[in-house]
């Protein structure tokens, strides 16, 4: 089975603090995924990465980096957090060729900035 | 730019009765894929059913059917026979990207299903 974590399920930080959030994947997936989840605007693509050391902003990446040194581990960071950045966040991982590039999730960190 | 609308934020249906949950797509691209996910109240997301763009035949896994209406830029979900275990956030997603294999999603903004005994 494919296997998605996430370094915490829940986690909360104070406005100004430099964040990591941690996905790592186990399948040798090529592409992986940083979306966020807020109600009533389902998923939103923040990054993706679709190998080493390559990345691709998505629709709402002011305010984030990404980092993939190694092909199983996509790093969120958040440089200086804010309120607004208060939300769940998944990651998801997929392979690049075959079948329905059917994306894998984690189980997600709930973010809480105060 | 492509969107995905599911217009209905939250619907009721009893135990082992079908339902529809509508979504409908813009695109202007020609290969793209369509999928639905299902989030129950523990927050993973479970991946359902894929439809692509250039599949005759409706796609169907178990209980789950996808009735892709290309002319209309529709894929809804239909659940036969619900079961309690099927209250859950519903998404549907679509993916572009042609053949690279670089294929992000885009998702709705999710109906909440809440089957009744």
């Amino acid at each position: 089975d494919v296997k998605v974590t996430q370094s915490s399920r829940y986690l909360v930080k104070r406005t100004g603090e430099k964040v990591f959030l941690e996905c790592v994947q186990d399948m040798d997936h090529e592409n992986m995924f940083w979306y966020r989840q807020d109600p009533g605007l389902g998923l939103r693509l923040i990054y993706f990465s679709y190998d080493v050391k390559m990345k691709e902003k998505g629709d709402i990446p002011e305010g984030y980096s990404v980092s993939r040194e190694k092909k199983e581990r996509f790093s969120l960071i958040l440089e200086s957090a804010s309120t607004n950045q208060t939300s769940m966040y998944l990651c998801a991982s997929s392979p690049a060729a075959g079948g329905s590039y059917e994306q894998y999730f984690g189980p997600g960190t709930r973010l809480t900035v105060t | 730019a492509q969107k995905i609308t599911q217009t209905q934020p939250g619907m009721f249906v009893q135990e082992k009765e079908a339902v529809t949950l509508d979504c409908t797509y813009d695109t202007s691209d020609q290969s793209y894929g369509l999928f639905w996910y299902k989030q129950p109240s523990s927050g993973e997301m479970i991946f359902l059913i894929y439809q692509g763009s250039y599949d005759e035949q409706n796609a169907t896994e178990g209980r789950y059917s996808l009735n892709f209406q290309k002319a209309r830029k529709s894929a809804n979900l239909v659940i036969s026979a619900s079961q309690l275990g099927d209250s859950a956030m519903y998404f549907c997603a679509m993916s572009l990207g042609g053949d690279t294999g670089r294929r992000a999603l885009t998702f709705g903004s999710g109906t909440r299903l809440q089957v009744q005994p």
